[in-house]
């Protein structure tokens, strides 16, 4: 059974702070997908990973892929409160399997 | 124009109460997936369907009962709610199957509709 594991489950950091999010599965799988659900509300894609070493950008968030070691980090630079949410990671296998998810809140 | 809505957004119901949930998505996807969300945000997939063909089931009491009548819409019925069914029910919509072979397949998730069972 597929098994994907995010940690931390919460975090708290203040703004301006640097953090990583680290999301590891238990199978060979090269598609890794991060989404951030904002509380009451649906689900949003943020970043689409397809290859072993692929790393995208967008804004103060950066994703990374490691097939090999099974890990994908989302990296929070200089945190805003804009950024408070819950981020999923997400291993395609069958289906779209989900990490229990980052609740992040970002303080003044 | 919304992607992939879902109808009602909150349902509040008797427990042994019967319930359907809709969906529909304008984005011209051949796959549907239905999705609960427990208290604990944790997502799990319940079903899925490719062009109106049921091609993921899981482990899911035969109370949930999927039905697809076109490849835009997508239904869930459930009979005889019990408590432990209370949860967010999201619906997503993708251009393909997940795990296939090619490139990136981004799930479109609607708002969810929360249900509640008392």
């Amino acid at each position: 059974e597929l098994k994907v594991e995010q940690n931390p489950l919460f975090l708290s950091m203040q703004e301006g702070k640097n953090y990583t999010i680290y999301c590891n599965y238990s199978t060979t799988s090269d598609r890794l997908y991060w989404y951030r659900q904002d509380p009451g509300k649906s689900l949003e894609s943020l970043f689409v990973l397809l290859s072993n070493g692929a790393v995208k950008q967008e804004g103060r968030l950066m994703a990374s892929l490691d097939t090999k070691a099974r890990l994908s980090t989302l990296h929070i630079t200089a945190a805003v409160h804009d950024l408070s949410a819950t981020y999923f990671c997400a291993v395609d296998q069958y289906a779209l399997n989900f990490g229990k998810g980052t609740s992040l809140l970002v303080t003044p | 124009d919304t992607a992939v809505s879902q109808t009602p957004k909150y349902l509040v119901t008797q427990m042994g109460n019967d319930k359907s949930i809709k969906c529909e998505q304008n984005l011209g996807h051949d796959t549907m997936y239905w999705y609960k969300q427990d208290s604990k945000k944790f997502l799990k997939i319940m079903f899925s369907y490719n062009n109106k063909e049921l091609i993921i089931n899981e482990t899911v009491p035969n109370r949930f009962s999927p039905k697809s009548p076109d490849k835009a819409h997508l239904n869930l019925h459930i009979n005889s709610l019990e408590l432990g069914d209370s949860a967010v029910y999201f619906c997503a919509s993708s251009q393909a199957p997940s795990g296939g072979s090619s490139g990136a397949n981004v799930l479109t998730f609607g708002a969810g509709s929360r249900l509640t069972v008392l």
